[in-house]
């Protein structure tokens, strides 16, 4: 139990494009859902939080018109990376915590985005 | 604010051998605390956590954690090193705020290697 999935797993896109990370709990119900950025071997970093039905709050320093979330169902979340460029390559993790959990995080398993 | 610091970014041990990685954390409040392991290219999976009860902590795969509040310390454990077992560590502390969502904060990582 407690699947995360995210699609894609991998993605390559051009500068200036927008590209649509999905991150699905698969199981159960999540009522939260977080969004992180990796650099090559360096820790994940929280870009921003999503509760369903509400508008995102972002992390200090995080672009919130470049980074756009939208969490519309208690299974689903969505990042969007609007107007990419090569420094936002990196790989995105989402996480979900379950409807009645006060702490519990399930991790999806990461998207890679490459920006060319 | 919550902090975790891990020291030494790379350890290499001997299949067989003990395991140690050390995390160290900053924390107003009792913390919750987290050890995740990555793979390559993927998310991270869950190996225990400390949530105020027992203070030693026994996880999967043979890993172990001891919270000591006098050290301010969650060192991770495992008697007997296996190559499965190289991968990256993260240790992380859960800010619990009274209101809004909890939020994860990472170490650096551990890259441990496991030699032959």
């Amino acid at each position: 139990g407690a699947v995360v999935s995210q699609h894609p797993s991998w993605v390559i896109c051009k500068s200036g494009t927008s590209v649509k990370i999905e991150c699905r709990s698969l199981d159960f119900q999540a009522t939260t859902m977080f969004w992180y950025r990796q650099f090559p071997k360096q820790s994940l970093m929280l870009m921003a939080t999503s509760n369903e039905g509400s508008k995102a709050t972002y992390e200090q320093g995080v672009e919130k018109d470049k980074f756009l979330i939208n969490h519309a169902s208690l299974t689903l979340s969505t990042l969007t990376v609007t107007s990419a460029h090569p420094e936002d390559s990196s790989f995105y993790i989402c996480s979900a915590r379950m409807a009645g959990s006060n702490y519990e995080q399930y991790f999806g398993p990461g998207t890679r985005l490459t920006v060319t | 604010a919550q902090s975790v610091t891990q020291l030494g970014s790379h350890v290499s041990v001997s299949e067989g051998a003990l395991v140690l990685l050390r995390c160290n954390y900053s924390s107003s409040v009792p913390p919750y605390l987290f050890w995740y392991v990555q793979y390559p290219n993927q998310g991270l999976q869950l190996l225990l956590k400390y949530t105020s009860a027992a203070t030693l902590v026994k996880g999967i795969n043979g890993f172990e954690a001891e919270f000591k509040k006098s050290e301010t310390s969650f060192h991770l454990t495992k008697p007997s090193a296996h190559m499965s077992d190289a991968a990256e560590y993260f240790c992380a502390v859960m800010n619990l705020p009274i209101q809004g969502a909890q939020k994860l904060v990472f170490g650096q990582g551990t890259r441990l290697t496991i030699n032959p």
